[in-house]
């Protein structure tokens, strides 16, 4: 493992259903992300989190509802999806906001199926 | 001026080839380029990385050339071996509180 840990690897759910994915870091980063990957976007920044602070929400849809309740550990609630919304979920980590934003520790993802 | 173009989009190349997939971008604020490597269930990692001061950098099979004045980096991949196949993703960044800004991605296949 990276240093990055994502859980579920694999989630599948109804459009009414109400899931979480979860991130944990272990390598002491301060800032925190997540990123959809899809066929059509390949790495699509959703948020951003520096010491538990959001800066950065990239005009994502209020179904998708980030956490992050300290700087190891990030969540992304997901509530009414879209059968779009089925991609694969990233989550990095870097040393700092700012200068140190530009080198990202990745998981290995979470793979969500929405039907 | 955030964006970064990759190409191409996929790739095939024998075993011991050489592989080359090419970026531009237009931010001249850009001063960082890394390249990430991502196999299939993975997430992506970092492979190898330049700054402008220089216009070539090597690590063992893997090279960055680096073209500032037409504002295009690529990656060499020399002996390129099926182990290498994965999808590569160039990117920018530039100063304090600058994002990294991905390339599209290619999707390297080495064939035995």
């Amino acid at each position: 493992e990276t240093g990055v840990t994502q859980t579920p690897r694999h989630l599948v759910m109804g459009m009414t259903n109400k899931k979480s994915l979860k991130c944990e870091q272990h390598l002491g980063h301060n800032a925190m992300y997540w990123y959809k990957q899809s066929a059509k976007k390949p790495l699509e920044l959703m948020f951003v989190y520096n010491f538990k602070e959001q800066t950065e929400n990239n005009s994502v849809p209020s179904r998708f509802s980030p956490e992050c309740p300290n700087s190891s550990h990030l969540f992304l609630h997901l509530h009414t999806l879209q059968p779009e919304d089925s991609a694969l979920y990233l989550c990095a980590s870097s040393q700092d906001w700012g200068a140190g934003a530009n080198v990202l520790t990745f998981g290995a993802g979470s793979r969500l199926t929405v039907l | 001026q955030q964006q970064v173009k990759q190409s191409p989009q996929s790739l095939i190349v024998q075993k011991g080839g050489i592989s080359i997939i090419n970026c531009a971008y237009e931010n001249t604020a850009f001063d960082y380029f890394p390249w990430y490597q991502q196999f299939p269930g993975k997430g992506p990692a970092l492979l190898i990385a330049i700054r402008p001061d220089v216009s070539e950098k090597k690590e063992g099979r893997f090279t960055i050339s680096f073209n500032k004045s037409a504002k295009q980096f690529s990656l060499h991949i020399m002996d390129s071996q099926p182990g290498d196949s994965a999808t590569y993703f160039c990117a920018a960044s530039g100063n304090a509180g600058n994002m990294l800004t991905f390339g599209g991605g290619t999707r390297l296949m080495v064939k035995p």
